[in-house]
């Protein structure tokens, strides 16, 4: 089966620094990948769309210029958290989709602290 | 655009007894469906999809969903709950065949009593 894999699993960072998490797909090329934010006791909420080799598409609300997202590879997806505040602190999880099949493979997920 | 509802935020069940999770869903067009689990501090696992074809659809772990257009709904069920199930369920809905991320109900946390 597909494999989606994040990193890290979890990290604790300081106030006002960036954190960048990894989401790569081991045994597909995924044209497309997700990146979602989950608060405690909450559902996925979509914050953008990564297309190889292309800017992302933002959901409304969601900072670009804090949540930067590079998607250089057709295998390799990262979010940075930029100036990281307590209230960035969730549960990120990357999602990628394998071309033209409606599955989506879901990384294991990465809780952000920020103290 | 396109929705799910997800009834009850928690549903508790005895061991062995029938588990029913419930999603509605409302999309202009056709819809894929979608059924996941998540354990504590994971991320999810498929359990189920529905993508046009039979609308009674078979998944792992013994569970199964039933698509009807009629009731927009595609509720999940277990003929028979193992404590191992205890988890949050999602429901999710797309209506892309490749591109278009998935849109999630605010989900449902099973319980199993032993």
């Amino acid at each position: 089966g597909a494999v989606v894999s994040q990193h890290p699993s979890w990290v604790i960072c300081k106030s006002g620094t960036s954190v960048k998490i990894e989401c790569r797909s081991l045994d597909f090329q995924a044209t497309t990948m997700f990146w979602y934010r989950q608060f405690p006791k909450q559902s996925l909420m979509l914050m953008a769309t990564s297309n190889e080799g292309s800017k992302a598409t933002y959901e409304q609300g969601v900072e670009k210029d804090k949540f930067l997202i590079n998607h250089a590879s057709l295998t390799l997806s990262t979010l940075t958290v930029t100036s990281a505040h307590p209230e960035d602190s969730s549960f990120y999880i990357c999602s990628a989709r394998r071309g033209l099949n409606t599955e989506a493979f879901f990384g294991q997920g990465t809780r952000l602290t920020v103290v | 655009a396109q929705s799910v509802t997800q009834l009850g935020s928690h549903v508790s069940v005895s061991e062995g007894a029938l588990v029913l999770l419930r999603c509605n869903y409302s999309s202009s067009v056709p819809p894929y469906l979608f059924w996941y689990v998540q354990y504590p501090n994971q991320g999810l696992q498929l359990l189920l999809k529905y993508t046009s074809a039979a609308t009674l659809v078979k998944g792992i772990n013994g569970f199964e969903a039933e698509f009807k257009k009629s009731e927009t709904s595609f509720h999940l069920t277990k003929p028979s709950a193992h404590m191992s199930d205890a988890a949050e369920y999602f429901c999710a809905v797309t209506t892309d065949t490749g591109r278009r991320a998935l849109t999630f109900g605010s989900g449902t946390r099973l319980q199993v009593q032993p």
